[in-house]
């Protein structure tokens, strides 16, 4: 199985500011998502984090709102940027591991609230 | 586009009663299913996933799930609840048939009373 660190586990960000959110994973994966789970709702894709290489993003989220790097196989950051309340959700990192089942693990999520 | 429907955002049990969590999909190519319990103020964990091998599949916790193509159905269960259940479960459909990019349904949130 593969451990996901997620950093901050939450936070309380003024409107307008941005945010960086990190997942470190303690092995190697192909895959790493971004997924954003709004308060009462189900898990929707954001994007999927390339090593070295621009984010694959899914319809109706944009780069310059949501930056992700991925400068290695084990780390990841999404940015949240120029928040508004409708930003508040969960933000969870998602990873497939490169061996065995290749199941899909997820971090603990970060609690974002904007205010 | 691959997409999951889960009847019934609660559903309330007692200890020791049946639990079903009903799950419907509907995919252009056969689909990887699965289904991921979230514990409070927690991440997502595996229950269980069908992957076109058993159409009955086994997970952790004493749940299953039948896989019904006939009924694009995904249905979770467990003979008997425990107050250890109570979570939010979702069911999920994977875009190109593998473990990778998830379409999530809404969830459903599992009480259960003594």
């Amino acid at each position: 199985s593969a451990v996901i660190s997620q950093k901050p586990s939450r936070d309380i960000c003024q409107r307008g500011t941005s945010l960086t959110i990190q997942c470190q994973v303690d092995s190697q994966v192909t895959m790493m998502f971004w997924y954003r789970q709004q308060p009462g709702q189900s898990l929707t894709l954001i994007a999927t984090a390339n090593q070295g290489s621009e984010a694959t993003y899914e319809s109706g989220f944009v780069i310059d709102k949501f930056p992700i790097s991925r400068p290695n196989l084990t780390f990841s950051t999404l940015t949240v940027s120029n928040m508004s309340p409708e930003d508040s959700s969960i933000y969870l990192c998602s990873v497939v591991s490169a061996t065995g089942s290749q199941e899909a693990f997820f971090g603990q999520g970060t609690r974002l609230t904007v205010v | 586009a691959q997409s999951v429907t889960q009847l019934g955002s609660h559903v309330s049990v007692s200890e020791g009663a049946l639990v079903l969590l009903r799950c419907n999909y509907s995919s252009s190519v056969p689909p990887y299913l699965f289904w991921y319990v979230q514990y409070p103020n927690q991440g997502l964990q595996l229950l269980l996933k069908y992957t076109s091998a058993a159409t009955l599949v086994k997970g952790i916790n004493g749940f299953e799930a039948e896989f019904k193509k006939s009924e694009t159905s995904f249905h979770l269960t467990k003979p008997s609840a425990h107050m250890s259940d109570a979570a939010e479960y979702f069911c999920a459909v994977s875009l190109k048939g593998g473990f990778q990019k998830l379409v999530f349904g809404t969830g459903t949130r599992l009480l259960v009373s003594p």
